[in-house]
């Protein structure tokens, strides 16, 4: 049974530019969350994706946006990059309470 | 959600008990405890989570406290594999939504 899978694992953008990075929930999960962590801290929520709809927000700028499709994969995606958006975003499913976490994606902003 | 406090860091020779505390004053009565752990370059991994009775699964044992106000997570025989960054968080277990990580504790396993 396949966790949760994050795409890419690794890109480098230049300040200025937009990213999408992607998630496939575990299987039978319907819930998506997005988490930002920076070096040395927790992760930080973003937003949570149900039905299609995002569901609850962290305290994030608009340049952060999301979308969860029909099969109940997600993207994040960032416009208008800053050097301070590097970090390692991480994906979580979940049905219920029981979060599964993929490995993330490690954003390098130049 | 309540807030937690953690030290910042640990030591705990391998093969001995790893006891990681978390204190959680301000808990509510209908608020659950979670843990999980971070290993190096993963996302954060579930342990365990508990209400006000203690639990044990193939991971860990949580300990809570009678007021409900501080709990221990217990690792009965560390490994060099359970080198890690340990979350306590606080929440309701039926909101479905965000989980408030702090900056945990670094657990260091030595040989």
């Amino acid at each position: 049974d396949a966790g949760v899978t994050q795409s890419p694992t690794h890109l480098i953008k230049t300040r200025g530019q937009q990213v999408t990075l992607r998630c496939s929930p575990k299987s039978g999960h319907d819930t998506v969350s997005w988490y930002q962590q920076a070096l040395g801290q927790g992760p930080q929520f973003i937003f949570q994706y149900y039905e299609e709809e995002e569901r609850q927000r962290g305290n994030f700028p608009d340049r952060f946006s999301g979308h969860q499709f029909p099969n109940y994969s997600s993207e994040l995606n960032v416009n208008a990059l800053l050097l301070g958006d590097s970090a390692l975003y991480l994906c979580a499913s979940s049905l219920a309470y029981g979060y599964t976490f993929g490995s993330g994606t490690r954003l390098t902003v130049v | 959600d309540a807030k937690t406090t953690q030290p910042p860091s640990m030591d705990c020779a391998e093969g001995r008990a790893a006891n990681l505390p978390c204190n959680h004053s301000t808990i509510s009565g209908n608020e659950y405890v979670y843990w999980y752990r971070q290993i190096h370059s993963q996302g954060p991994q579930y342990i365990i989570h508990g209400l006000k009775n203690n639990e044990t699964n193939e991971m860990a044992s949580l300990i809570i406290t009678e007021d409900r106000k501080s709990s221990t997570l217990i690792l009965p025989h560390a490994t060099l594999r359970d080198t890690a960054v340990y979350y306590c968080i606080v929440r309701l277990s039926n909101s479905g939504y965000a989980l408030n990580f702090g900056k945990g504790t670094s657990l260091l396993v030595t040989p």
